[in-house]
């Protein structure tokens, strides 16, 4: 039973465009959201979070929307770079003392 | 942050056969998780290394299969265990910190094995 689901696979932008990655999670119980970011041959590197008392954070050209009551996070990139182009995990976390759990990933390509 | 050192970054084995996947962490941390990431699935976690303890399994997973090691609170091995192709995946070492009260995962670079 997956708990964190990004059902887009992969995702292809023109450089310059908005990115929107989505995610959705089905136990209300998780208490933040994070996004991290995988190149090849490199373990994932942490990107931007979100705690679910907020329902926006920004971070340069990263910003992550949280709307609870439809279980669904997004991570927006905007404007695109051509090294924004990786694997995006979503994933989430319930308090200190769980495990954090992770989505299957979404390949992001940046289209020159 | 943690900076993770993990060994090998990759190798291709026989079934059968046991490899031993080490990770170093530049800070003493009192939990190390290892995780799996198969071909197009999610990051899976395997267990939880604590030191001084026994490693905590998650569902699906075995000490038998995956025996874990953490000696001390910067190093921890994991073994993946007579082998198939089936355990061909990417095995990654994770810290985990608390950082302005949310918590953040930080990775070694993986461990990409292949059994033929």
């Amino acid at each position: 039973d997956q708990q964190v689901k990004q059902n887009s696979p992969s995702l292809s932008v023109q450089e310059g465009r908005i990115s929107i990655l989505n995610c959705d999670y089905t136990n209300s119980m998780f208490d933040y959201f994070l996004w991290y970011k995988k190149y090849p041959a490199e373990g994932p590197t942490f990107l931007i979070s979100i705690s679910s008392i907020k329902d926006k954070n920004e971070d340069g050209r990263f910003t992550v929307f949280l709307n609870k009551s439809a279980k669904h996070l997004s991570l927006h990139i905007v404007p695109s770079q051509p090294g924004d182009s990786a694997v995006y995990f979503c994933a989430a976390s319930m308090n200190r003392d769980d495990k954090i759990i992770f989505g299957k990933g979404t390949r992001l390509h940046i289209l020159p | 942050s943690a900076v993770i050192s993990q060994k090998p970054s990759r190798d291709i084995c026989q079934r059968g056969t046991s490899l031993t996947i080490q990770c170093q962490v530049d800070s003493q941390v009192t939990m190390m998780f290892w995780y799996r990431q198969q071909p197009g699935q999610s990051l899976t976690l395997i267990a939880t290394a604590n030191q001084g303890s026994e490693a905590t399994y998650e569902s699906g997973f075995v000490i038998d299969k995956f025996p874990i090691s953490r000696p001390n609170l910067t190093f921890s091995t994991l073994t993946v265990s007579n082998m198939s192709p089936e355990d061909s995946s990417i095995y990654l070492c994770s810290v985990e910190n608390w950082q302005a009260y949310r918590p953040e995962a930080f990775f070694g670079q993986g461990t990409r094995l292949t059994v033929v």
